[in-house]
């Protein structure tokens, strides 16, 4: 099946920098990709939609300013967490469609101290 | 409102018997899709199932199958002979009409006793 890559995988970072996770598709283009947030023994909660050469569309709830979703090429989103706190701290994983099959990315595990 | 509920938070089930997992879901449009992710200690989602609401037939994948009512709005995942790697979360998903975005329920903890 198609394969989804996440970088970074682990990130630790101090309250107030910006992360940048980066998601891609590596054997396929992908116009439409997902982001989703998952706090400890909880579900996958979607955060916003990322549309190549779009602006993202952002699920109600989720501030656009501090969770930026840059679109760049058609095998790459990235997500950037703007002036990290420890509430932020979660697992992020992205998504990528292909001919209306979805296929995940390994996920990235923030820490903010 | 929740569209899609799964009631089990956690299941025991002992190794080599079958398991059933719990899923309902609420959508007025005809045409959606339903999902069975595993996600293991890693972190990593993984596919298991899908079901479309015209397909005529239960989805079956090896061990997996999909006890299909459509009806009733459930689709309850069905493992069969448990095996020790089966120990994971899992969840129902649903998307909707052609969107794509995918909704996810509350999960489901299996534990598998040997």
């Amino acid at each position: 099946g198609a394969v989804v890559s996440q970088h970074p995988s682990r990130v630790i970072c101090k309250s107030g920098t910006s992360v940048k996770i980066e998601c891609r598709s590596l054997d396929f283009q992908a116009t439409t990709m997902f982001w989703y947030r998952q706090f400890p023994k909880q579900s996958l909660m979607l955060m916003a939609t990322s549309n190549e050469g779009s602006k993202a569309t952002y699920e109600q709830g989720v501030e656009k300013d501090k969770f930026l979703i840059n679109h760049a090429s058609l095998t790459l989103s990235t997500l950037t967490v703007a002036s990290a706190h420890p509430e932020d701290s979660s697992f992020y994983i992205c998504s990528a469609v292909q001919t209306y099959e979805q296929y995940f990315g390994p996920g990235t595990r923030l820490t903010v101290t | 409102a929740q569209k899609i509920t799964q009631t089990q938070p956690g299941m025991f089930v002992q190794e080599k018997e079958a398991v059933t997992l719990d899923c309902t879901y609420d959508t007025s449009d005809p045409s959606y899709g339903l999902f069975w992710y595993k996600q293991p200690s890693s972190g990593e989602m993984i596919f298991l199932i899908y079901q479309g609401s015209y397909d005529q037939q239960n989805a079956t994948e090896g061990r997996y199958s999909l006890n299909f009512q459509k009806a009733r709005k459930s689709a309850n995942l069905v493992i069969s002979a448990s095996q020790l790697g089966d120990s994971a979360m899992y969840f129902c998903a649903m998307r909707e009409g052609n969107n794509d975005k995918v909704i996810f329920g509350p999960g489901t903890s299996l534990s598998v006793i040997p």
